[in-house]
């Protein structure tokens, strides 16, 4: 089945350090992939997404790029504010069989960035 | 354009009583799916409802229902509420038929406390 792994938080960072949280990712064919961000007592909103191997998803000064070869979907800042700090998910769709387009997530990582 | 909306924004219940959250679509969607976070996790996908019908489901049990209305709102009714499902539920919207590529978006979730 489809599964998607993040890497283990919270991170912490003080403004205008350079981020990376990592995302890998097992699933069959050609999913999209997408990152959505969660500020504290909201919903999720859509940061970006890639929807096939290399290509790239920018929003806000974010970046991610689709490697397929690596299964991975590692999203970056390079300069963060404090305004940044919430919780990432990395999340894969896939289609075909029972899939139908579903989300599937990982398990969050919060960030917290300090002035 | 307006957004994916829900209500309530909060919600006390007690153990083996009976819920409904209701889900209003981004304007020109046809697509709903359901989720359920927990605290400190990942969203888990509920199921799916697309131009009123069942469009797919997840590993939650039949007391987890749901209706998709001709103007694409959506309701998701609990029956025989455990204390497990105290969480966030948030709802998706998104224009298609459950594709791979389809943007899902958010509404700000309802919390659900059962005590």
């Amino acid at each position: 089945g489809n599964s998607v792994t993040q890497m283990e938080g919270p991170v912490t960072l003080s403004e205008e350090a350079f981020l990376t949280i990592n995302c890998t990712y097992t699933a069959t064919g050609y999913p999209s992939l997408f990152w959505y961000v969660q500020y504290p007592g909201e919903g999720l909103q859509l940061l970006l997404k890639a929807t096939k191997a290399d290509d790239k998803g920018s929003n806000k000064g974010f970046e991610a790029t689709y490697r397929k070869e690596t299964t991975s979907f590692h999203l970056e800042k390079g300069s963060v504010q404090v305004s940044d700090s919430a919780v990432y998910f990395c999340a894969l769709s896939n289609a075909g069989g029972t899939s139908y387009g579903k989300l599937t997530f990982g398990q969050g990582t919060i960030l917290t960035v300090h002035p | 354009e307006t957004g994916v909306t829900q209500s309530p924004t909060h919600l006390i219940k007690t153990r083996g009583q009976q819920v409904t959250l209701r889900c209003s679509s981004q304007s020109g969607h046809n697509t709903v799916s359901w989720y359920q976070q927990a605290l400190g996790q990942g969203p888990q996908f509920i199921f799916q409802y697309y131009r009123e019908e069942e469009n797919g489901r997840g590993n939650f049990p039949p007391r987890f229902s749901g209706l998709q209305f001709p103007n694409y709102s959506s309701e998701l009714n609990v029956n025989a509420l455990e204390l497990d499902d105290s969480a966030l539920y948030l709802c998706a919207s998104s224009l298609g038929t459950g594709g791979r590529t389809d943007t899902q978006y958010f509404g700000p979730g309802t919390r659900l406390t059962v005590l």
